[in-house]
C-alpha cells in the first residue's frame, strides 16, 4: 500500500514556465511535509518543507502547498529553469520520523 | 547547512568480496540513519534503519545477513554488504537527520555507487 503517491511518473515543461508537481498521501497522521530534487548518481537534496500548521511555504522560487483535507500537496517552481531538470521526491513523516518517500516525478525544462 | 558524508563514492569489485559503505553526520548527531537503494530509474528503496548502540531495523525483505549495519556512534553508520554477487550492484544512498531537534528534513549523503564483477 502505497502512503505517498506521485501519480505523474514525468513532466515536461518550456523555460520560464511554471513546474507543478504533485503529490497525495493516505496517512491522516502525517504532519510534516519535504521535497527533494535528486540527479542522476546523486544523493537527493533537500528543497522545501512543510509542516501540517501551515498551507503554503515559500522559498524563491519554490513553493509548496498542502492541502490537509484533501491530503495533497504540490510543489509550485516558477519560473523553471533547465537547471531544475531532476526527479523530485515528495516524503511524509508524523512529527519528522521515519519518512516515507514517494516514487518521484521526472521534471524536464526544455529551454 | 547539515551535511552527510557518504564515502566511497563508487566502488567495482570482484563478485564475493565484501564492501563496506560509510556514512557520517558532519555537523550534526544522528541517533538514526537510514540506507536506501536505488535502481535505475526506480524510486528510492529503504532497506533498513541504523539505530545508534542497538540493532537495525531491516524492510521486509532485505537480508539482514547480508547487509550489514553498524552505527558505533552518533555521526557513523556502516553498511557492509557480504560476498557481493552481480545482482548487488545498485546504487546506495544513506540520510541521517538531527536527532537534537524535531522536523527536521533527512539528509542525504551522496551515494555509492556499487559495481559488482
Amino acid at each position: 500500500d502505497q502512503q505517498v503517491k506521485q501519480n505523474s511518473p514525468s513532466l515536461s515543461v518550456q523555460e520560464g514556465r511554471i513546474s507543478i508537481l504533485n503529490c497525495d498521501y493516505t496517512n491522516s497522521m502525517f504532519d510534516y511535509f519535504l521535497w527533494y530534487k535528486k540527479y542522476p548518481a546523486e544523493g537527493p537534496t533537500f528543497l522545501i518543507s512543510i509542516s501540517s500548521i501551515k498551507d503554503k511555504n515559500e522559498d524563491g522560487r519554490f513553493t509548496v502547498f498542502l492541502n490537509k483535507s484533501a491530503k495533497h500537496l504540490s510543489l509550485h517552481i516558477v519560473p523553471s529553469q533547465p537547471g531544475d531538470s531532476a526527479v523530485y521526491f515528495c516524503a511524509a513523516s508524523v512529527r519528522g520520523q521515519n519518512f516515507v518517500f514517494g516514487p518521484g516525478t521526472r521534471l524536464s525544462v526544455l529551454p | 547547512g547539515a551535511v552527510v558524508s557518504q564515502h566511497p563514492s563508487w566502488v567495482i569489485c570482484k563478485s564475493g568480496t565484501s564492501v563496506k559503505i560509510e556514512c557520517r553526520s558532519l555537523d550534526f548527531q544522528a541517533t538514526t540513519m537510514f540506507w536506501y537503494r536505488q535502481f535505475p530509474k526506480q524510486s528510492l528503496m529503504l532497506m533498513a534503519t541504523s539505530n545508534e548502540g542497538s540493532k537495525a531495523t531491516y524492510e521486509q525483505g532485505v537480508e539482514k545477513d547480508k547487509f550489514l549495519i553498524n552505527h558505533a556512534s552518533l555521526t557513523l553508520s556502516t553498511l557492509t554488504v557480504t560476498s557481493a554477487h552481480p545482482e548487488d550492484s545498485s546504487f546506495y544512498i544513506c540520510s541521517a537527520r538531527d536527532s537534537g531537534k524535531t522536523n527536521q528534513p533527512q539528509h542525504f549523503g551522496d551515494g555509492t555507487r556499487l559495481s559488482i564483477l
